[in-house]
């Protein structure tokens, strides 16, 4: 069965103080790893996909990497508008193509 | 690109009554879409998998009688809670996989907005 499991649950950071999110899992095979963040009261909003170990990809303050094991999502001089949650989810080479989501990060950014 | 809706937001019904939830893909085809639910501070539960033109997949424990999917078209999946009753209330969530061969974004899968559902 595919697992995937994020921490910390919560972080809470000053406006500029970065930091990283985790974001481990098991997947007997991985198709993608796909990160995305959720507002609340909306649906996630899609950030990256990972593909194999060793992928990096970047997005303004947001950058994700990924191994064999975990992906981490780095988080440079954070804003407020960065607050929400942060979803990991995993996508298996087999079945058709669900995502199997991790419990998300709470990420707060106070100025 | 890629942008997904739900109609509607959010719906209030009494218990016992049906409540029919739309999820349309706004500018790309969806061969499958999936539904997904949400209860407060948790993360998304996959309910079923919907392909256009069959029957929709459930994921163990979800009653395939109560939650009736159907995906009539390509851009159009719609969900129905027949019976609804209090534990019904969550925020249930659309999602549409963009199909393979689109350069870039392969595989990925696009979200609504939610649909908001109390039941009292």
């Amino acid at each position: 069965e595919d697992q995937v499991t994020q921490s910390p649950e919560a972080l809470r950071l000053q406006e500029g103080e970065s930091s990283s999110l985790n974001c481990s899992y098991t997947v007997s095979g991985l198709r993608g790893l796909f990160w995305y963040r959720q507002d609340p009261g909306k649906g996630p909003e899609f950030l990256f996909t990972l593909y194999s170990a060793g992928e990096e990809k970047e997005k303004e303050r947001l950058k994700a990497t990924l191994t064999k094991k975990e992906s981490f999502l780095h988080i440079t001089a954070p804003k407020p508008e960065d607050s929400a949650t942060y979803l990991c989810a995993v996508q298996a080479v087999a079945g058709s193509y669900q995502l199997t989501f991790g419990k998300g990060t709470k990420l707060s950014v106070i100025p | 690109g890629a942008v997904v809706s739900q109609h509607p937001s959010w719906v209030i019904c009494k218990s016992g009554t049906s409540v029919k939830i739309e999820c349309r893909s706004l500018d790309f085809q969806a061969t499958t879409m999936f539904w997904y639910r949400q209860f407060p501070k948790q993360s998304l539960m996959l309910m079923a998998t919907s392909n256009e033109g069959s029957k929709a997949t459930y994921e163990q424990g979800v009653e395939k009688d109560k939650f009736l999917i159907n995906h009539a078209s390509l851009t159009l999946s719609t969900l129905t809670v027949t019976s609804a009753h209090p534990e019904d209330s969550s925020f249930y969530i659309c999602s549409a996989r963009d199909p393979p061969g689109r350069e870039g974004m392969a595989y990925e899968q696009y979200f609504g907005p939610g649909t908001r559902l109390t039941v009292t």
